[in-house]
């Protein structure tokens, strides 16, 4: 069974570019939710999509989006990047039941230079 | 909010010690995941535990679930520099079903 992938692993940015970020969860799995990691705030949750519909969101700017399709894969989309935006990026897989495991994908490591 | 809070942030030990990382809050948790990462990569899931009091065993891991679902610990025995990374705990919130709250994690280095 597959993992969760991640495109692209990694990506430099110009500040004021946008980026598109791509996940693929665990074939069945019909959730999606997006973390950013970094070593000040640790893992911070962006948000997450079920059955191609944002279910939950974090307290991230609107400039921070994101989509899923019928296949279940997801994408995050940030406009107008900032410095502040390099961050390592995570997807996670899940069932999206109670209680359920969340599975990583390896992540997207975003510069913003 | 839900907030998880980890202790030790960082912890340094030689190859054979044993330790336990903590992993605390003040709210009641539906789940909680302990996940390990190493630099550069994504956590990968060690365990999931369900039921307070619950203790689950995998090699030399053993993690609790406080009886009020509200804490957890993971300890490690006779640890190996393999053990070496960040731990991270996860509270699944009874609230949403596709939300995770993450403590900060502790980075653990194991010295041969």
């Amino acid at each position: 069974k597959a993992g969760v992938t991640q495109t692209p692993r990694y990506l430099i940015k110009t500040r004021g570019q946008q980026v598109t970020l791509s996940c693929s969860p665990i074939s069945g799995h019909r959730s999606v939710s997006w973390y950013q990691q970094t070593p000040g705030q640790g893992l911070q949750f962006l948000f997450e999509y079920f059955s191609e519909t944002q279910r939950n969101k974090g307290n991230f700017p609107g400039r921070f989006s994101g989509r899923q399709f019928s296949n279940s894969r997801s994408e995050m989309n940030v406009s107008t990047l900032e410095l502040g935006d390099s961050a390592l990026y995570l997807c996670a897989s899940s069932t999206g039941t109670w209680n359920t495991e969340a599975f990583f994908g390896q992540g997207t490591r975003l510069t913003v230079v | 909010t839900q907030l998880l809070e980890q202790s030790p942030q960082f912890l340094s030990i030689q190859e054979g010690e044993n330790l336990t990382v903590y992993c605390n809050s003040s709210s009641v948790f539906s789940s909680l995941q302990w996940y390990r990462q190493e630099p550069g990569e994504g956590p990968v899931l060690l365990v999931t535990v369900v039921t307070g009091g619950e203790v689950k065993k995998l090699k030399r891991l053993t993690f609790q679930f406080g009886d009020a679902r509200k804490d957890s610990s993971l300890h490690i025995t006779a640890a190996q520099p393999g053990d070496t990374g960040l731990y991270l705990c996860a509270g699944g919130e009874n609230t949403n079903a596709g939300k995770s709250t993450f403590g900060d994690g502790t980075t653990l280095t194991v010295k041969p």
